[in-house]
């Protein structure tokens, strides 16, 4: 069986608090970046997209920051909720392919 | 639209046996695509379709492992025979061709290997 595992970083955040997960990318090529959300036992899932001529862009209740110069990504989610619990993964493409990051796990708790 | 079928949900099987991974993309969609998702190496590309052409099967881990896909509205994944390496949770995902990072997942197939 598999005695060494990917270790998903996990971010601990109280109900209500904001949540910051980050991501690193490393093809410079890359002009797209989504942000998917996975729950357990189910498939990921689309949440927010930027494109590389943005820096920022806005959702309901979450927030994508885009740093070119340093390949960093950002999520961020406001008001913090039970529901937000789940892995979640930054991927790219600058192509046609889409390709995922390690993930995130947040645990939100009371 | 019921979103992207897989089937089976779960499926065990013993080593050296044939199995096969069945998806349904949503209803117009033209790219497809295969994933592995397994503790040790996260969510693996390893093939994908447009207009059901394989394009990029450089993540296909082994020839034991094939896809096909005969129409727009059905894949399969084959692993023949199989390991039990090859157990992990295997998504199919579609999207239209100009919008692959919205990308809509389906359940997923858990596959054990003994």
């Amino acid at each position: 069986g598999e005695s060494v595992g990917l270790h998903l970083p996990t971010l601990s955040v109280q109900e209500g608090d904001n949540s910051i997960i980050n991501c690193a990318y490393s093809n410079s090529a890359s002009d797209y970046f989504i942000w998917y959300k996975q729950e357990s036992g189910k498939g990921p899932q689309f949440i927010i997209d930027i494109r590389s001529n943005m820096d920022k862009r806005q959702g309901q209740r979450v927030t994508v920051l885009l740093n070119k110069t340093v390949k960093h990504l950002s999520l961020q989610i406001a008001a913090t909720q039970p529901g937000d619990s789940a892995v979640y993964f930054c991927a790219e493409t600058g192509t046609d392919k889409l390709i995922f990051g390690t993930g995130t796990r947040l645990q939100v708790f009371p | 639209d019921a979103g992207v079928i897989q089937s089976p949900r779960h499926e065990v099987t013993e080593m050296g046996q044939e199995v096969t991974l069945r998806c349904k993309p949503i209803s117009g969609h033209n790219s497809l695509f295969w994933y592995r998702q397994t503790m040790m190496r996260g969510l693996e590309l390893l093939i994908y379709f447009n207009n059901n052409v394989p394009i990029d099967d450089s993540g296909m881990p082994e020839d034991r492992f094939s896809a096909k896909m005969p129409n727009a509205s059905f894949s399969t994944l084959k692993i023949q025979p199989s390991e039990p390496r090859d157990s992990a949770v295997y998504f199919c995902a579609s999207s239209l061709a100009w919008a692959v990072g919205v990308a809509f997942f389906g359940q997923g197939t858990r596959l054990t290997v003994v």
